[in-house]
């Protein structure tokens, strides 16, 4: 079964809102969780590292004012666009490691900015 | 930059036969490469992983090889099914370090 649960599975939000988000680990503690992005027939490319307890690690050209990471507990991190923009509308993937290496994904957010 | 890439964008394969993805990488300091499949609106869902010290590991259908002389890694699918159509992605880091994917190549199954 799944490890790493992520919703909403799909949001639609008007241009100059905020969405969050939601990636829980199922059944274990991820001390890091990592949110990536995926544009139509793309590959995954990484926005940020979230770390438990401590400020996110944000990848180059990412804007953290704009991507807001919260990681608040050992099984949730939340992300959160604000102020979206279409250009925002994307796949949203989180995924957590476990055993040190391995990579569990969420199911992905399809985010829609009107 | 150090990149992940694939040698083709698309396979397709008839049901029933052996499929082959391809893999190239560019840092030789990589020493873990995962492959993922991911189908449409989903996310990647793990398949199988090699550390730079095996060049050959397999699992249910799926064997990954690695040639670390010039850098390529493969995934074979053997018995190939209908459910087997996705995007397959691999994958590469350097111990616990973050991992960066490759481009990815659709397989499609013909019946």
């Amino acid at each position: 079964g799944a490890v790493v649960s992520q919703h909403p599975s799909r949001v639609i939000c008007k241009s100059g809102t905020s969405v969050k988000i939601e990636c829980r680990s199922l059944d274990f503690q991820a001390t890091t969780m990592f949110w990536y992005r995926q544009f139509p027939k793309q590959s995954l490319m990484l926005m940020a590292t979230s770390n438990e307890g401590s400020k996110a690690t944000y990848e180059q050209g990412v804007e953290k004012d704009k991507f807001l990471i919260n990681h608040a507990s050992l099984t949730l991190s939340t992300l959160t666009v604000t102020s979206a923009h279409p250009e925002d509308s994307s796949f949203y993937i989180c995924s957590a490691k476990i055993g040190g290496e391995k990579l569990f994904f969420g199911s992905g957010t399809q985010l829609s900015v009107l | 930059g150090e990149s992940v890439g694939l040698h083709l964008p698309t396979l397709s394969v008839q049901e029933g036969d052996n499929s082959i993805i391809n893999c190239a990488y560019s840092n030789s300091a990589s020493d873990y490469f995962i492959w993922y499949k991911q189908e449409s609106g989903k996310g990647p869902q793990f398949i199988i992983d090699i550390r730079s010290n095996m060049d050959k590991r397999q699992g249910q259908r799926v064997t990954v090889l690695l040639n670390k002389t010039v850098k390529h890694l493969s995934l074979q699918i053997a018995a190939t099914q209908p459910g087997d159509s996705a995007v397959y992605f691999c994958a590469e880091g350097q111990g616990a370090q973050k991992l960066v994917f490759g481009q990815g190549t659709r397989l499609t199954i013909n019946p």
